[in-house]
């Protein structure tokens, strides 16, 4: 049963470099997103997917990429790290949007910028 | 739009002692869905509990319990008979009917005292 796979676990990266947030899920999930979890902050949404092909912007997009070209993956690219991207980032995925759908997550990827 | 709120950054309980966590939420629409989520220090995020606003009924599921008072908009989370295991972080968040997007609060740190 691996639900939703998020690698890698830990990252340190220095300020412009690039790097890609691998996520995958085995559930035939339609939706899925990104967070980022700060301290004080809570979750907040990055970007999220309704489906293969469909993406869209949430709450803090800026200076993250993401695609969906299939139902399984969910990758989330940083173009040029800055330090202010020094987090915990989570994928999370839910079979559709319905009201009632919870989020299944990952385990979480702690990520620093130097 | 969604809103959550939740005002206590940390707690500290007595073992065995029933505990409530706060959360309060803003929304115009009729129609959402409240969760409930725990996260350990280990960092998983563990679904809890849910209600949706129609429901007429407070959700419970073993030892917890949503305290849903629509009025006010809050769903304070009870967990009866608290465990030291139950010490971890507690997040509220919201769907509203059609909106993909789960609004989650900034948390509760609960500590349980032996």
């Amino acid at each position: 049963n691996a639900g939703v796979t998020q690698t890698p676990k830990f990252q340190v990266l220095k300020t412009g470099q690039s790097m890609t947030l691998q996520c995958a899920q085995d559930m035939n999930h339609e939706y899925m997103s990104w967070y980022r979890q700060d301290p004080g902050m809570g979750l907040r949404l990055i970007h999220y997917s309704v489906g293969a092909g469909i993406t869209d912007q949430g709450e803090v997009p800026n200076g993250y990429n993401v695609s969906r070209s299939t139902t399984e993956d969910f990758p989330l690219r940083l173009l040029s790290a800055a330090p202010s991207q020094t987090s915990v980032y989570f994928c999370a995925s839910s079979l559709t949007t319905g009201l009632n759908e919870k989020l299944f997550f990952g385990s979480g990827t702690q990520l620093s910028v130097l | 739009a969604q809103k959550i709120t939740q005002t206590q950054p940390g707690m500290f309980v007595q073992e065995k002692e029933a505990v409530t966590l706060d959360c309060t939420y803003d929304t115009s629409d009729p129609s959402y869905g409240l969760f409930w989520y725990k996260q350990p220090s280990s960092g998983e995020m563990i679904f809890l509990i849910y209600q949706g606003s129609y429901d007429q009924q407070n959700a419970t599921e073993g030892r917890y319990s949503l305290n849903f008072q629509k009025a006010r908009k809050s769903a304070n989370l009870v967990i009866s008979a608290s465990q030291l295991g139950d010490s971890a972080m507690y997040f509220c968040a919201m769907r509203e009917f059609g909106n993909e997007k789960l609004t989650f609060g900034t948390g509760t740190r609960l500590t349980i005292i032996p």
